[in-house]
């Protein structure tokens, strides 16, 4: 599993209220991935992070941010939790070779989060 | 801006036939194309990349960049293949890595 957990699993939440999902690495990676899975759209990239405070939007960011303090955790936030928003997301990490991100990357269980 | 089309979002096939998984992809660099699988309630993981040219579990998959196609194959489909396949074109940003998923195909194998 590549050391990675996500907390929560599950979670069932308002719309209006922020919502941190939390990804935890334990093999010190340098790159981290938040991804969301909807039906019909595969997995999307929302954010991800390249080292300690470097993070980068992906192609679907809007309502979302990110926060990297240490290497280990990789915090994606809903700072109001609307409907659309209601998805399985996962976390992913990739090794790195050269200073850079390695092709393959490996995949958390998910959270799957209800906005209702 | 790279796409990758899974054109099947449902697929069945009965034990023992071959199954084929298409997936298209759109990109104007020189791609790398990744089959990643989804076991009911277990996480993502990867099933093939193409640069290995490998055989995982009975599958493979061929890059074709003149029909920018890596359709993913087996000669006798199992009830243990059952799962959702998703193909995946990895591209740069910056120094990180970008998976851009296709939609997913959900394959039933069926007794």
């Amino acid at each position: 599993d590549a050391g990675i957990t996500q907390s929560p699993r599950h979670k069932v939440t308002e719309t209006g209220t922020p919502v941190t999902l939390r990804c935890h690495q334990t093999e010190n990676h340098r790159y981290m991935y938040w991804y969301r899975q909807d039906p019909g759209h595969g997995l999307r990239l929302i954010h991800y992070s390249y080292g300690v405070k470097d993070t980068d939007k992906g192609e679907v960011s809007d309502g979302y941010s990110v926060s990297r303090s240490k290497t280990e955790d990789f915090l994606l936030t809903l700072e109001s939790a609307t409907s659309s928003q209601t998805s399985v997301y996962f976390c992913a990490i990739s090794e790195t070779r050269g200073g850079a991100a390695k092709n393959i990357q490996y995949f958390g269980a998910g959270t799957r989060l209800s906005v209702l | 801006a790279q796409r990758v089309t899974q054109p099947e979002k449902l697929l069945s096939v009965f034990k023992g036939a071959p199954v084929e998984l298409k997936c298209n992809y759109s990109y104007s660099g020189s791609p790398e194309l990744f089959w990643y699988v989804q076991y009911s309630r277990q996480r993502l993981q990867l099933l093939l990349r193409h640069i290995s040219r490998e055989s995982i579990k009975g599958f493979t998959a061929d890059l074709n960049k003149g029909e920018t196609s890596f359709h993913l194959k087996k000669p006798f489909a199992q009830e243990e293949d059952s799962a959702m396949y998703y193909c995946a074109l990895s591209s740069s940003s910056g120094s990180a890595r970008q998976l851009t998923f296709g939609s997913g195909t959900q394959l039933t194998v069926l007794p």
